[in-house]
Order: structure tokens, then sequence, then C-alpha cells
């Protein structure tokens, strides 16, 4: 069964600093990779979706890279602002089109 | 365009009572998925619908039951209704174009068991 996994659960990141999200799954026979952001209590927006034929997708501040021989994405920032503060979640879409959810890092950007 | 909407977005129920959770998706979407998400378990798959048709189902007991409309809208209803099914319910639709399988996100509904 594919697992997520997210590191770190939390950070916290003073504005203005550039930043890193990692997520690991454990099946690398996988679809797309999507990256949302959740506010709290509320749904989910989707940030980027990459394709398992790229690398890389990128949309304004941020960049998601993805290498599926060794089981990885990362979800960088840049020039982070405290109205990025959220969650980040990534989630990995099987071949069967299901999809399987990280557990998340709660960001915390401070002004 | 308008997004996922879902209906109601809060609710209060008790145990043993049974509740039916709306969601209409993007227009044009076909596919509508189904997600719970609580603090210990995070986000778990419930099921997909595409073309009125279950098309995966994720490892939750019978209780949890779904279906779609020809206007792909869809409902998720849960019978007998225990304190663990407190949740935050959220449904995603998507094209479910073959190299695309983005997801769009509702609000969610809050279901409170009490």
């Amino acid at each position: 069964k594919q697992e997520v996994t997210q590191i770190p659960a939390a950070l916290s990141v003073p504005e203005g600093e550039n930043l890193v999200l990692n997520c690991s799954f454990t099946d690398s026979a996988i679809y797309n990779l999507q990256w949302f952001r959740q506010d709290p209590g509320k749904g989910l927006t989707s940030l980027l979706l990459i394709q398992s034929s790229q690398r890389e997708q990128t949309s304004g501040r941020l960049n998601a890279s993805l290498d599926k021989s060794s089981g990885r994405s990362t979800l960088y920032i840049a020039a982070s602002q405290p109205g990025d503060s959220a969650t980040y979640l990534c989630a990995v879409i099987d071949t069967g089109n299901q999809f399987y959810f990280g557990t998340g890092t709660s960001l915390t950007v401070i002004p | 365009k308008a997004g996922v909407t879902q209906t109601p977005r809060y609710l209060i129920k008790t145990r043993g009572q049974q509740v039916t959770l709306s969601c209409s998706p993007i227009s044009g979407h076909r596919s509508v998925s189904w997600y719970q998400q609580t603090p210990g378990q995070g986000l778990q798959f419930l099921f997909e619908y595409f073309s009125e048709t279950q098309r995966n189902k994720g490892n939750f007991p019978g209780r949890f039951s779904g279906r779609q409309f020809s206007n792909s809208r869809s409902e998720m209803n849960v019978s007998t209704l225990e304190l663990g099914d407190s949740a935050l319910y959220l449904c995603a639709s998507s094209l479910a174009a073959t190299n695309a399988y983005e997801q769009y996100f509702g609000p969610g509904t809050r279901l409170t068991v009490t």
C-alpha cells in the first residue's frame, strides 16, 4: 500500500526566507503528484500538479520537483510571506487514479 | 467558473442517526471523489464516482455510501453514525482526463456526532 510522508510536520520561518517542504512516497508507480495548501477549517487549494513524465512545475514563487525513482518530491517557496501560512499537503495519484495524501506540513511565516 | 460547492457546511447529529451530504462539482467535471479528514488519521479516501458509477473505493465500512447523478452532482450517506465519524468531509471534482487528474476541492462539510 502506498504511504506518503511529509517532513517536517511543522515549520516556522521569518518572512522573506526561502524554504523547502519534503514529501516522500513508498511506491514509485505513480501517475501524478499534486501539492495543496489548506487553511484552517477550509478545503484544499491546488497549488501544482506534476505529471509522472515531468521533473518539475513552477507557479509564481512556488516550484515543485519530482524524483520518482527515489520516491521524493519537494515544494520550494521563495521569499515567504505571512499569507503563505497554512498546512501544505502532497498527494500521489497511483495508476488506478487513487489519491494518497501525506500527513501535511504546518507552515507559519512570522512577520 | 464556479468552484466545487458542498452543502451543508456544518452539521450536528447524534449517534445512530444517518446523514446525507451533497457535492456539486465544477461544471464539466465528471469525476467526484469524497474524503474524510480527521486530526488523527489525516485525509482518507472514501470513494470516487465517474459518470454515475463508483470507480474506486477506500477502506471504509459499508455504512458509508454514495451516489452520483446524471448531472455529476454527488451525495454521500453515512448511516448509523458513530462518534468517530466526526470529521471534515471533503469532496473534489476533476475532468478525469487521462493525462491531467488535477483535483479541485470544495470547502467541506464539518460533521459533528454527539
